[in-house]
């Protein structure tokens, strides 16, 4: 068990370039979930995913992200078109019998 | 509209005393409540939870208690250690700690002074 494995760690864009995130989860858990945390403020919901199935997204989840699962290990988050808004840390957790585990996130600036 | 409140945004306490967090809800489903901490340049890390039927939950020197009626619970570290410092979130769900998303508060910065 190497926790929850978020790549790249930082990463810095110019506004209206598409840049995408990975996270591995913990290989026994089944439930993969993306947040997003702004400055001041706790995590928020962003998706889930039970196996490979998206089964929930928050209306936070705009045109412009796209997050996908195949065959219900690794997960992308992609960024389309991306505005200074979307400067953030977005974390991912998988989530097993008794709770989630988070991932150390991707810190997203957008200039 | 803010279903989970943590209304103080820092606390200070002197080590080897008794370190109080607060948090407030308004989702009365919510049926499950825990709470992470969090060091800065890393992901949250689970700290303890507590299910709806219980009133309080202890795992060493951290309790955490739930008063459903107030809807309030509060995290209780005993004796607080320097390396507490971190912020706190509380964070609450309605489908078990198992499943679904999490409804987290803006945290609490802890500091606790040697």
């Amino acid at each position: 068990d190497t926790g929850v494995s978020q790549n790249p760690r930082h990463k810095i864009t110019k506004r209206g370039q598409n840049v995408t995130f990975r996270c591995d989860p913990i290989s026994e858990h089944n439930r993969l979930y993306w947040y997003r945390q702004t400055l001041g403020q706790g995590p928020e919901f962003l998706t889930y995913f039970q196996n490979e199935a998206q089964l929930e997204k928050s209306r936070l989840l705009s045109d412009r992200f796209s997050a996908e699962r195949p065959k219900g290990s690794f997960s992308t988050l992609e960024i389309q078109r991306t505005e200074q808004g979307d400067s953030a840390m977005y974390l991912c957790a998988s989530g097993g019998i008794y709770g989630y585990t988070f991932g150390s996130g991707t810190r997203l600036t957008v200039v | 509209d803010q279903q989970v409140k943590q209304n103080s945004p820092s606390l200070s306490v002197q080590e080897g005393r008794i370190s109080i967090l607060n948090c407030d809800y308004t989702n009365s489903m919510f049926d499950y409540f825990l709470w992470y901490k969090k060091y800065p340049a890393e992901g949250p890390t689970f700290l303890i939870s507590i299910s709806s039927i219980k009133d309080k939950n202890e795992d060493g020197r951290f309790t955490v208690f739930l008063n459903k009626s107030a809807k309030h619970l509060s995290l209780h570290i005993v004796p607080s250690q320097p390396g507490d410092s971190a912020v706190y979130f509380c964070a609450a769900s309605e489908n078990g700690g198992s499943q679904g998303n999490l409804i987290f508060g803006k945290g609490t910065k802890l500091s606790v002074k040697p």
